[in-house]
Order: C-alpha cells, then sequence, then structure tokens
C-alpha cells in the first residue's frame, strides 16, 4: 500500500523555465510533508517542507503548494537551473504518532542547458 | 553537508555474513533513523532510537537490528546476509519531529 505517490518517473525541462514536481497521498493524518533532492552516490538533502495548516511555502527558487482536499503537494522550481536535475524526493509523516518519514518512489528531474 | 556521518561508504560481503554500519548523528540531534533504500522499493524506514531508546520499528527483518550509544552515534547491524539486502542503508538525525536530514549512505552489496 503506498501512501505517497509520485507518478511520474522522470522530468525534463529547459533551463529558466518552470519544474512541476508533484506527489499525492492517501493517509488522512499526514501532516507534515517534505521535499528531499538526491544526486546519485550521495544521501537526500532536505530542501523545504511544509505543514498542513498552511497551503504554501516558499523559498528563494523553491515553492512548495499543498491541497489538502485534494491530498496533493507539488513543487515549484523557478527559475530551474542544471543544477537542479536531481531525483526529487516528496516524504510525509504525522507528528503525533510515529516520526518515520513515508516517501514518495522519487522523480528524476533533468533540466537540459 | 549534513552533518550525519555514516561508516563505512562501502561494504562488500558474501551471503551468510554479518555486517555493522555506524552513524554519527548532527551535534545535538537525539534522534537517529535508518532508512534502506533498494531498487524497487524506494526509502523505507527500518528503526528509529531517541536518546538510546528504540521509538518506532518499520520493516525491519528479525536479521537486523539497532543501537544508540550514550554518545548518540548508532550502529545497525545485519546478519545471516542474503543478496536482496543488498541495498544503499541511510542514517537520518533529527533535533525534533519534522525535518530529518540524512547522511552519505553505505552501499552494501551481498555476493
Amino acid at each position: 500500500d503506498q501512501q505517497v505517490k509520485q507518478n511520474s518517473p522522470s522530468l525534463s525541462v529547459q533551463e529558466g523555465r518552470i519544474s512541476i514536481l508533484n506527489c499525492d497521498y492517501t493517509n488522512s493524518m499526514f501532516d507534515y510533508f517534505l521535499w528531499y533532492k538526491k544526486y546519485p552516490a550521495e544521501g537526500p538533502t532536505f530542501l523545504i517542507s511544509i505543514s498542513s495548516i498552511k497551503d504554501k511555502n516558499e523559498d528563494g527558487r523553491f515553492t512548495v503548494f499543498l491541497n489538502k482536499s485534494a491530498k496533493h503537494l507539488s513543487l515549484h522550481i523557478v527559475p530551474s537551473q542544471p543544477g537542479d536535475s536531481a531525483v526529487y524526493f516528496c516524504a510525509a509523516t504525522y507528528q503525533g504518532g510515529s516520526e518515520k518519514l513515508v516517501f514518495g518512489k522519487g522523480t528524476k528531474l533533468t533540466v537540459n542547458p | 553537508d549534513s552533518g550525519v556521518t555514516q561508516t563505512p561508504k562501502h561494504l562488500i560481503t558474501a551471503t551468510g555474513q554479518r555486517v555493522t554500519l555506524r552513524c554519527s548523528p548532527r551535534s545535538g540531534d537525539l534522534s537517529v533513523y535508518w532508512y534502506q533504500q533498494s531498487l524497487d522499493q524506494g526509502l523505507q524506514f527500518l528503526i528509529q532510537y531517541y536518546n538510546g531508546e528504540e521509538r518506532a520499528k518499520g520493516n525491519i527483518l528479525e536479521r537486523f537490528s539497532a543501537q544508540q550509544f550514550p554518545d548518540l552515534h548508532s550502529e545497525l547491524n545485519l546478519s545471516s546476509l542474503e543478496l536482496g539486502d543488498s541495498a544503499l542503508y541511510f542514517c537520518a538525525s533529527s533535533a525534533s519531529p519534522g525535518t530529518q536530514y540524512f547522511g552519505p549512505g553505505t552501499r552494501l552489496t551481498v555476493l
């Protein structure tokens, strides 16, 4: 039972354009969501997070949107840069219970110069 | 650099053997988490320790065990290794529930 789903295994965008990565979840208990970036042979790097009491959080070029009614979140990267090319993981947790992160399977983003 | 360190970076061993993976959390973080990333399963939570005590367990096999020491470093012990245990093993730490910071991982290859 996959509680966090990233339905697009890959995404390719041009440098300077917007990258939109999507994530869906099924467990309505989740109240904290995170995005991680992962390069090959490295550990996941924390990018940005959002609490379920918000619908948007912004940090520089990265913005995460949360639509609780649709159980959907998205990560926007504007403008995209070649160095953003990596695998992006969506993760979710609920702070009132186990603190484990439940991960999606990732989306490989390629930003073309 | 997340501040979480893991050793060794690579480990190659044979089926039936036992290995120990080590993790040092970020300074001040009391919680340590272990995750396994295999090719087809993504990142799966194994176990969490908080200040030396086991706090949560995921889909961790009985052949696997972990502990957290008084200096807060943690070790993941994998025994009776099988080919299917080949994976990346990540350790993460956090100061409070929410954001976890990951180490660079240990790549385990079982031959």
